[in-house]
């Protein structure tokens, strides 16, 4: 399969605990995209790169929260400290990033329960 | 605040009759509009585009209508079957960046 893959595809974790995800983006796409949703409503932008660079995070993205993606390939997720209002599923897009191809194609995501 | 909105939260429609999903968008200089399609745990799957240049784009079983002048989006699928159960989101891009979506029409096919 050559698309978008995210790991762990769920987290259970205590409030206060750390979190990683992880996301593999399509290999040949330059633009990666980071989205949260919450239960019946839709994905909301968290950030997203440029290759290696971060171009934009949303006011979602506390300080608890960072991203990063150190070789333009794959991309971390970590959430410090975190809280019950973490709960949320992550999902991961990336692109191509040009005007000519802009589609952005989702991974499954990452559920995550903060008890 | 710029917003994408849909008309109806729930859709049940007729194993093989055709199905009608709104969006209504505020933002006017968008000029990229995509719907997706969410099943139960997972992400959200690509179904069709369309840019601002263009009022109507086909695609396999699935037509998207884009009328700028009331800022709306429809996404019409045909003869519809059982796997297309699921919920359906507009989004609009401006800009080749953060896509922002609308809450979603859960569409329930009646066999």
């Amino acid at each position: 399969d050559t698309g978008v893959s995210q790991d762990p595809r769920h987290k259970i974790t205590k409030r206060g605990q750390n979190v990683t995800f992880r996301c593999d983006p399509i290999s040949e796409h330059n633009r990666l995209y980071w989205y949260r949703q919450t239960l019946g409503q839709g994905p909301e932008f968290l950030t997203y790169f440029q290759n290696e660079a971060q171009l934009e995070k949303s006011r979602l993205l506390s300080d608890r929260f960072s991203a990063e993606r150190p070789k333009g390939s794959f991309s971390t997720l970590e959430i410090q400290r975190t809280e019950q209002g973490d709960s949320a599923m992550y999902l991961c897009a990336s692109s191509l990033g040009n005007y000519v191809e802009e589609t952005q194609y989702f991974g499954p995501g990452t559920r995550l329960l903060v008890l | 605040g710029e917003s994408v909105g849909l008309h109806l939260p729930t859709l049940s429609v007729q194993e093989g009759d055709n199905s009608i999903i709104n969006c209504a968008y505020s933002n006017s200089a968008s000029d990229y509009f995509i719907w997706y399609k969410q099943e139960s745990g997972k992400g959200p799957q690509f179904i069709i585009d369309i840019r601002s240049n263009m009022d109507k784009r086909q695609g396999q079983r699935v037509t998207v209508l884009l009328n700028k002048t009331v800022k709306h989006l429809s996404l019409q699928i045909a003869a519809t079957q059982p796997g297309d159960s699921a919920v359906y989101f507009c989004a609009e891009n401006f800009g080749n960046e953060k896509l922002t979506f609308g809450t979603g029409t859960r569409l329930t096919i009646i066999p």
